[in-house]
């Protein structure tokens, strides 16, 4: 059974870097094919796709918010963190991160997210 | 890459049927056939309910479809039941040189 589980700060003050982990059980980070993703969620907005990391330690992020990002794994603790650096009030929302699945290159599973709150 | 456009809403009374579009553009939704949906029960992890294009994962209900037309790929859910009321969301993978990923802004679907 796969799960996924986020965690980091609920508030962070602007221009701050944000660090949040995503703690999951139930696969390998070291199997070839396999992803772990993030995806945001602003208040009433719509889900935005953030940055993945491959088993290989491939690394992929989302053109807008390349500079900002950072995503690293640890093999050995099932997890992976997501870095954002120079936090800003528009940052704030729901994190989730998801695995993805390497045949229909969807996110078939996710955390519940953790709720990031960023003050001016 | 932008967004693909979901109404913001839709509604359907139990045991009818709702279609849920997304559009997008010949960049995304109409060149890939990597089209999943999400059903996300607020305060609940997203469930992938739909992918590529018009493929169920084990355990959903054939009473989610899809399918796609061009630039627009379309969620129906048949014989509406209370539990279905969330939000919807499209997501279309865009690969180009990058892995990328676009989602749709989402659906509430209401069951009257």
């Amino acid at each position: 059974q796969i799960t996924l589980k986020e965690s980091g700060p609920t508030l962070v003050k602007s221009t701050q870097t944000l660090t949040l982990t995503c703690t999951f059980s139930g696969f390998s980070l070291s199997t070839s094919g396999v992803g772990v993703g993030w995806i945001r969620q602003p208040p009433g907005k719509a889900l935005e796709w953030l940055a993945i990391i491959f088993w290989d330690d491939d690394k992929r992020y989302s053109p807008s918010l390349k500079s900002r990002l950072t995503v690293a794994k640890d093999t050995s603790k099932n997890q992976v963190v997501l870095t954002m650096t120079n936090m800003d009030p528009v940052d704030t929302g729901t994190y989730f991160c998801a695995h993805r699945d390497w045949i229909s290159l969807s996110f078939d599973y996710w955390g519940l997210g953790t709720r990031v709150a960023v003050s001016s | 890459q932008s967004a693909l456009t979901q109404p913001p809403s839709a509604s359907g009374s139990p045991g009818q049927s709702v279609t849920i579009s997304c559009t997008g553009t010949s960049s995304d939704i109409g060149n890939y056939n990597y089209i999943s949906w999400y059903q996300h029960h607020p305060g609940k992890a997203p469930k992938l309910i739909i992918y590529a294009v018009a493929k169920r994962p084990s355990g959903v209900p054939d009473r989610f479809s899809g399918s796609k037309s061009g630039s627009t790929a379309s969620l129906t859910v048949s014989g509406l039941q209370a539990d279905d009321e969330a939000d919807y969301y499209c997501s279309a993978y865009v690969g180009n040189n990058n892995f990328e990923w676009v989602f749709g802004g989402g659906t509430k679907l209401t069951v009257l």
